[in-house]
């Protein structure tokens, strides 16, 4: 069965610092990949997709991910960590004409002073 | 302002006592569907719909009951609850059926079923 990886339910990093939270996928069928955002108490927002076209994806908020297709991987990262960005963070595929999604089950992200 | 709404936003009731969430979406959008979100598993989907009259189940359909009789609403029925149906629920809707589609949620309904 396919399915989605996100590595640590929890990630602690220090405001102004790097900002690396992990997806794989398994499939060697190019997906759609998507990263989520779930601020506190509210619904999930798009942060960015991949559809195909450049495999460095800029999103929203600083945040970019790079799709890497030996590595099965689509891993989210942001230079530079702020408070703001401390959220739930959900990796999410779909494969080719199925548009049902296979969500990872999330990463909080937690910003340290 | 585009948006999804879902009411209520959050409701405690017992275990047996019939109950729907409501879903409304009002940019047009083809696709919804339901999701359930539980701690350490990510989101389930429960049910969807391609367009009017169009549902299908998703991963996690026992339990529940969804009807698509206009384009803009996806109620979602627990004819019968039961505590282990103790969730944050979310309806998305999408603009068309296609994988790379963005889903916009809604802002979600907590459910305690006592």
């Amino acid at each position: 069965a396919q399915s989605v990886t996100q590595l640590g339910s929890h990630v602690s990093v220090s405001e102004g610092a790097l900002v690396l939270l992990r997806c794989n996928y398994s499939s060697s069928v190019p997906p759609y990949l998507f990263w989520y955002v779930q601020y506190p108490n509210q619904g999930l927002q798009l942060l960015l997709k991949y559809t195909s076209a450049a495999t460095l994806v800029k999103g929203i908020n600083g945040f970019e991910a790079e799709f890497k297709k030996s590595e099965t991987s689509f891993h989210l990262t942001k230079p530079s960590a702020h408070m703001s960005d401390a959220a739930e963070y959900f990796c999410a595929v779909s494969w080719g004409s199925n548009y049902q999604l296979i969500w990872g089950a999330g990463t909080k992200l937690i910003i340290k002073p | 302002e585009a948006q999804v709404t879902q009411n209520p936003r959050y409701l405690i009731t017992v275990t047996g006592k019939k109950l729907t969430v409501t879903c409304s979406q009002n940019m047009n959008h083809e696709y919804m569907s339901w999701y359930r979100q539980d701690p350490g598993l990510g989101l389930r989907q429960i049910y969807y719909s391609m367009n009017v009259e169009v549902t299908d189940k998703g991963d996690v359909p026992e339990g529940y009951k969804v009807s698509r009789k206009e384009k803009r609403n996806f109620p979602l029925i627990l004819e019968s609850p039961s505590p282990n149906q103790t969730s944050l629920y979310f309806c998305a809707s999408s603009t068309g059926t296609s994988g790379y589609n963005e889903q916009f949620f809604g802002p979600g309904t907590r459910l305690t079923v006592l």
